[in-house]
């Protein structure tokens, strides 16, 4: 079965501070990994999308990387600040745009 | 650039009551998606359509759940009847496809469905 796992269920910073958020994947048969932003209330804002031949994706403070062998992905946020609080969504295309997604990761940045 | 238009936002039936959901999709995205995310989990794909054809409904409940998608465009989601368990975010994508290669999903804002 193919899963999606996201670590930690929830996160809370210091604003400035430096964070990664996890995502495992149980098929390294995949096509993409995209990574979303969902604020309370709201449906979901693409972040980074990484193809299955790239290693990494960058945009501003945000930082992706995709390790396909090992099933793991990571989102690096940079100098956090307190909009950057939401859920942080990993998905999964493992099969013809089918996305599996993870719980997510609540995050809070305190200033 | 519109984004994915739901309606309604919000909608509260009570158990055994049939609704139904309007998506419409960024204007030249092939394919749609209907997802159904439960509160604190993440999002289950129900049904992706590619125009006007459906690529997999594998996790839709078809005795209770409906969809389709006119023209290759508009699409909708019934629920009749429809049970407390189905309390959740009904969520609409779109994205562009081509022969080699996946792009972005991009989502509506979501129908929130509240069953008494």
């Amino acid at each position: 079965k193919q899963e999606v796992t996201q670590i930690p269920a929830a996160l809370s910073v210091p604003e400035g501070e430096n964070l990664v958020l996890n995502c495992s994947f149980t098929d390294s048969a995949i096509y993409n990994l995209q990574w979303f932003r969902q604020d309370p209330g709201k449906g979901l804002t693409s972040l980074l999308l990484i193809q299955s031949s790239q290693r990494e994706q960058t945009s501003g403070r945000l930082n992706a990387s995709l390790d396909k062998s090992s099933g793991r992905s990571t989102l690096y946020i940079a100098a956090s600040q307190p909009g950057d609080s939401a859920t942080y969504l990993c998905a999964v295309d493992f099969l013809w745009g089918k996305l599996t997604f993870g719980q997510g990761t609540i995050l809070t940045v305190h200033p | 650039e519109a984004g994915v238009a739901q309606s309604p936002r919000y909608k509260i039936i009570e158990k055994r009551q049939s609704v139904a959901f309007w998506c419409n999709p960024i204007s030249g995205h092939a394919t749609l998606y209907w997802y159904q995310q439960i509160l604190g989990q993440g999002p289950k794909l129900l049904i992706q359509f590619q125009n006007n054809g459906v690529v997999d409904d594998s996790q839709l409940p078809k005795d209770r759940f409906s969809a389709e998608r006119l023209k290759g465009v508009d699409s909708t989601l019934k629920i009749q009847p429809a049970k407390l368990e189905d309390s959740a975010v009904y969520l609409c994508a779109s994205s562009l496809v081509s022969s080699g290669r996946r792009y972005e999903q991009y989502f509506g804002p979501g129908t929130r469905l509240t069953v008494t």
